[in-house]
């Protein structure tokens, strides 16, 4: 079976920009986190959706803006990028949503702010 | 407020010695998940193990364990038999959020490991 899916893995924008980041859960899972992870820190929570509807948000400002679809794959979007948000952004599915669930990861997009 | 600590941000192991890995955590949730993930250099997260408040056996799988306290609120990794595929960082994470509904997960600093030969 194919594990979580990322696209695109690179990306290079400027600042004040839009990004559009996608995900594919691993089949049957109906659950999608977002994690933003800065270069030598460890993941910060984003963002989680469970059927369709968000559940869970981080300390993010709202420039970001998520949305899950009838397939239960998920976009992460960011409006007038800073140079703050180049990192890797890495999407997490899981089962459930429950604190027990396991989160498998995708590969991660790798987003660069000039 | 919910916090994951990693007190190691770097660790050395000799090749077939066994390593710990520190984590504490603080929650005031009484049904909450622990989970360790390796991150290679590639950057991908790979999960390693898993622990709920509420098992009473520490979880093991294959060269890891997990060595759960939960009245000292640890939860620290054992690698028995390092490898050199083994040199990484590594992350400890809590998962919670029952009360609320609203369940996300922290995760620690890291701690890279390096395994020499």
């Amino acid at each position: 079976d194919a594990g979580v899916t990322q696209s695109p893995t690179h990306l290079i924008k400027t600042r004040g920009q839009h990004v559009t980041l996608r995900c594919s859960p691993i089949s049957g899972h109906k659950s999608v986190s977002w994690y933003q992870q800065v270069l030598g820190q460890g993941p910060q929570f984003i963002f989680q959706y469970y059927e369709k509807e968000e559940r869970g948000r981080g300390n993010f400002p709202d420039r970001f803006s998520a949305r899950q679809f009838p397939n239960y794959s998920s976009e992460l979007n960011v409006n007038a990028l800073l140079l703050g948000d180049s990192a890797l952004y890495l999407c997490a599915s899981s089962l459930e949503r429950t604190s027990t669930d396991t989160q498998y990861f995708g590969p991660g997009t790798r987003l660069t702010v000039l | 407020a919910q916090k994951i600590t990693q007190t190691q941000p770097g660790m050395f192991v000799q090749e077939k010695e066994a390593v710990t890995l520190d984590c504490t955590y603080d929650t005031s949730d009484q049904s909450y998940g622990l989970f360790w993930y390796k991150q290679p250099s590639s950057g991908e997260m790979i999960f390693l193990i898993y622990q709920g408040s509420y098992d009473e056996q520490n979880a093991t799988e294959g060269r890891y364990s997990l060595n759960f306290q939960k009245a000292r609120k640890s939860a620290n990794l054992v690698i028995s038999a390092s490898q050199l595929g083994d040199s990484a960082m590594y992350f400890c994470a809590m998962r919670e959020g029952a009360n609320t509904g609203g369940f996300k997960t922290i995760f620690g600093a890291g701690t890279r490991l390096f395994v020499k030969a």
